[in-house]
């Protein structure tokens, strides 16, 4: 089964600043989905930015942008010009493939963002 | 308009209870999936459906069952409830195939007392 691995169990930031969640997968696929998704205290998982393994080109949504790199099995996140808002448990996901298609989470990285 | 919805959001209930969890989703996915997360914000696969069929049945005690009476829902029912399936419970969609991003429910936290 595919392995999601979230080192970070918890980051913090300044308000305006950048910040890196990390996060590696292991897979024997060549084709895959990444997600990074993210869960405020309303405990609603919110889908942040997506990313196609055949893609070369790492996606990017306004702030949120990922660091795709496919040999290293790496995809972080970059969350620009933090705000408080972005507080929030972070949660990085494989989809399979194979195995019925499921969606595999790391353990999360909470994020707090300092004023 | 609500993309996937659980029912209830809270619940309480006494060790030994039966109870269900209802969803639907509007969406027009063909794939449905049940996850727990513990205290500890761990998400766990436990169920998936494809076309109201269990593709994916985890390791879970038999005391949970899904039941899926067409491909826009997906109830989750538990027997003889324990103070360790006291947790949040999510269910989500996705297209079938593969690709698209999973669509959450607002969850429902269940607390056995």
């Amino acid at each position: 089964a595919q392995t999601v691995t979230q080192s970070q169990p918890e980051m913090s930031v300044q308000e305006a600043e950048t910040v890196t969640l990390s996060c590696t997968y292991d897979t024997s696929e060549s084709d895959y989905y990444l997600f990074w998704y993210k869960q405020p205290p309303s405990r609603q998982m919110i889908l942040v930015i997506r990313q196609e393994a055949y893609k070369q080109q790492n996606a990017t949504e306004n702030r949120f942008s990922v660091n795709f790199q496919k040999a290293a099995k790496s995809f972080s996140l970059k969350i620009s010009d933090s705000q408080l808002g972005d507080a929030a448990m972070y949660f990085c996901a494989y989809r399979s493939t194979n195995t019925g298609n499921q969606f595999y989470f790391g353990t999360g990285t909470s994020l707090t963002v300092i004023p | 308009d609500t993309a996937v919805s659980q029912t209830p959001k809270y619940l309480v209930t006494q060790m030994g209870n039966d109870k269900s969890i209802k969803c639907e989703q509007n969406l027009g996915h063909d794939t449905m999936y049940w996850y727990k997360q513990d205290s500890k914000k761990f998400l766990k696969i436990m169920f998936s459906y494809n076309n109201k069929e269990l593709i994916i049945n985890e390791t879970v005690p038999n005391r949970f069952s899904p039941k899926s009476p067409d491909k826009a829902h997906l109830n989750l029912h538990i027997n003889s409830l324990e103070l360790g399936d006291s947790a949040v419970y999510f269910c989500a969609s996705s297209r079938g195939g593969w690709g698209g991003e999973a669509f959450f429910g607002q969850g429902t936290r269940l607390t056995v007392v």
